[in-house]
């Protein structure tokens, strides 16, 4: 079975501009969550969609939103880009409910913001 | 406020030795507590879980213990191995008007032969 898949792998973008970053998850997990790494803040939720519709969501401003597809493919954007959104981007898949299942991420999108 | 405390930050231990990190909570609600374990370079992997009606436990040279009265839970890596030199992750869930699964900082572990 295939793994999280995320595309692409890394991204370099200036301020102001916008950017959307791609997850497929494992097959037949329709729970797709999203996730900011820094090494300052660490693992930084940002939202989970489920069944095309966020389903839950963390606490990031508007800049950052998301949408899940019928084939449970999710994707990110990030609007107005600023320096500080530089990160590793990390999406997880789960079988079911975000508090009781495993997450399986796939490898990230390293974003550099200059 | 929602938060995850996880400590040391950095813990390095002589093969063979045992490894504790330690982590507490602040939502006596919080329910699961699942750690993930990311090698360099690689993505998060759970290595254990622990849910609220479990006191303790064990998955070969892992154990993860429990304390919800206290709010902390602990990881116990016994026997450890050059392997298991990585950047170790607690977690906790979060019940409110949305779900979600807090993350610790992180520790990183360097496993010396």
């Amino acid at each position: 079975k295939a793994g999280v898949t995320q595309t692409p792998r890394y991204l370099i973008k200036t301020r102001g501009q916008q950017v959307t970053l791609s997850c497929s998850p494992i097959s037949g997990h329709r729970s797709v969550s999203w996730y900011q790494q820094t090494p300052g803040q660490g693992l930084q939720f940002l939202f989970e969609y489920f069944s095309e519709t966020q389903r839950n969501k963390g606490n990031f401003p508007g800049r950052f939103s998301g949408r899940q597809f019928s084939n449970s493919r999710s994707e990110m954007n990030v609007s107005t880009l600023e320096l500080g959104d530089s990160a590793l981007y990390l999406c997880a898949s789960r079988t079911g409910d975000l508090l009781n299942t495993e997450a399986f991420f796939g490898q990230g999108t390293r974003l550099t913001v200059v | 406020g929602e938060n995850v405390e996880q400590h040391p930050s950095t813990l390095s231990v002589q093969e063979g030795d045992s490894a504790v990190i330690k982590c507490t909570y602040s939502d006596s609600a919080s329910n699961y507590f699942p750690w993930y374990k990311q090698e360099l370079g690689k993505r998060p992997q759970l290595i254990i879980d622990i849910r609220s009606n479990v006191g303790e436990k064990k998955d070969q040279r892992i154990a993860v213990t429990l304390n919800k009265t206290a709010k902390h839970f602990s990881l116990h890596i016994t026997e450890t191995q050059p392997e298991d030199s990585a950047v170790y992750f607690c977690a906790a869930s979060i019940r409110t008007s949305y779900d979600k699964v807090i993350f610790g900082p992180g520790t990183s572990l360097s496993v010396i032969p």
